[in-house]
């Protein structure tokens, strides 16, 4: 089983629609999350922190279930702007300090 | 503008050439990371420096040599890399290895394309 699993898409979606991604990872001692947004051909930057309590950013929305080991990332009213790819990232504390697993993403194509 | 810079941003060496990527941050951090990501698979983890001590080496292949002379910088030097190597090498950077808040996030460099032929 991967440690971090995605839905690599693509996932085809008109302006304006809500879309959901799910993520799933393995280690129950993983400790902090994120989504990374991830352009083509451009490095990764941090579209926001997943907290347990749920968090919103403007049209963004993260969640977490530690239970079911499953975190997700909600986008309302999509933008052109959206399509990306967006990286589930799952942070694990050892020995060596903070260990991050990335997932290898789920691709959205927003279009008109 | 980017707080993390890498060069070259494309590079194109034999299987017998020596060359090194060059990584560069200016926030501050005191860990810097080398990542590799190839196409359809997730990034992976190469090596972590944490004030300057290297931390991690992800079963990195001795082809692939790091160096991080101080905090701020951080080099990969390539010798007799397969054309397998191939992919992106981005660094990365956060203020430091250890903690677990979400604070501690880590920040990319654009990255350098590296094709082995």
């Amino acid at each position: 089983r991967k440690e971090v699993e995605q839905d690599p898409g693509p996932f085809n979606v008109p302006e304006g629609a809500t879309v959901a991604f799910n993520c799933t990872y393995s280690n129950s001692a993983s400790q902090s999350f994120f989504w990374y947004r991830q352009d083509c051909r451009k490095e990764p930057k941090l579209l926001m922190s997943v907290y347990s309590s749920g968090n919103e950013d403007g049209r963004f929305t993260a969640q977490l279930n530690r239970a079911s080991q499953y975190i997700s990332l909600l986008i309302r009213d999509s933008k052109l702007s959206d399509s990306a790819t967006y990286l589930c990232v799952v942070n694990e504390l050892t020995g060596g300090g903070n260990k991050l697993t990335f997932g290898t993403g789920t691709q959205l194509k927003v279009e008109l | 503008e980017t707080g993390v810079t890498q060069t070259p941003r494309h590079l194109v060496m034999g299987m017998t050439n020596k060359k090194s990527l060059k990584c560069e941050q200016h926030l501050g951090h005191n860990a810097m990371y080398w990542y590799k990501q190839s196409a359809k698979k997730p990034l992976e983890l190469m090596f972590v420096y944490n004030f300057k001590e290297q931390t991690e080496n992800n079963s990195v292949p001795s082809r692939f040599s790091p160096e991080c002379p101080n905090s701020s910088h951080l080099f990969l030097h390539l010798h007799t890399l397969q054309p397998e190597d191939s992919a992106l090498y981005l660094c990365a950077s956060s203020q430091d290895a250890g903690g677990t808040t979400a604070g501690n996030t880590i920040y990319f460099g654009e990255g350098s394309w590296l094709t082995v032929v």
